[in-house]
């Protein structure tokens, strides 16, 4: 099946910088989803991109399907930014979606 | 709209006993999945339904069971309950696959001892 893998797996930041996650997929994906899990376990959607580039606020991400990676750019961090962050995929040809997780990149933002 | 909702948010079971897990969403979505999360580790597809009355397995269905009746709710069965089980179990849904993005409820942690 599909493999999803995330970099860096951890990641320590000082309030304020600039950092980028990136997820890698092993075979075409039909759907590209970025989520956040907060430190109380709560799931959050940042992005549904299956394709191209999508901002929100300080957030960003980028999808090159051709090349099967995506990009999330987090900018000017803050500590509410602290959890995992989560890279889904749907493998082609997808029309139930059934996502597939990475294993996360665990953010800490230091005040 | 309450979107997901779970319940219970915590429950400890005894080897061998069973429960139900409850998933309800009020946003009429078609869809809906049952995940589950262990700890470290990313979320894993158990079960999932493309509308009422159709339901099929996903990744790590077995100790599992589903049903469907309904548009709005989407119970996840675990009979028998074993240590493995132990995990944190999230609900989604979709409106439309391919244009949108997953919701997914607060969770519900089981253990199991």
């Amino acid at each position: 099946g599909i493999q999803v893998e995330q970099s860096p797996p951890d990641l320590i930041l000082q309030e304020g910088a600039n950092s980028t996650l990136r997820c890698n997929f092993s075979d075409s994906v039909n759907n590209l989803q970025w989520f956040h899990q907060n430190p109380w376990g709560q799931l959050i959607n940042l992005f549904y991109i299956p394709s191209g580039t999508k901002q929100n606020g300080r957030l960003s991400a980028t999808t090159v399907a051709t090349e099967r990676y995506s990009l999330l750019y987090i900018s000017s961090s803050q500590t509410t930014d602290s959890g995992v962050y989560f890279c889904a995929v749907e493998p082609n040809p997808g029309n139930t979606g059934k996502l597939i997780f990475g294993q996360g990149t665990t953010l800490q933002v230091k005040p | 709209n309450a979107g997901v909702t779970q319940t219970p948010k915590f429950r400890i079971l005894k080897i061998g006993q069973s429960m139900t897990l409850q998933c309800t969403q009020d946003m009429n979505h078609n869809y809906m999945y049952w995940y589950r999360q262990d700890p470290g580790m990313g979320l894993k597809l158990i079960y999932y339904s493309v509308g009422a009355g159709i339901t099929d397995k996903g990744e790590v269905p077995n100790g599992y069971n589903v049903s469907r009746s309904t548009t709005e709710d989407f119970p996840l069965r675990l009979e028998l309950a074993a240590p493995s089980q132990t995990s944190v179990y999230f609900c989604a849904s979709n409106p439309i696959v391919g244009t949108d993005t997953q919701y997914f409820g607060p969770g519900t942690r089981l253990t199991v001892l």
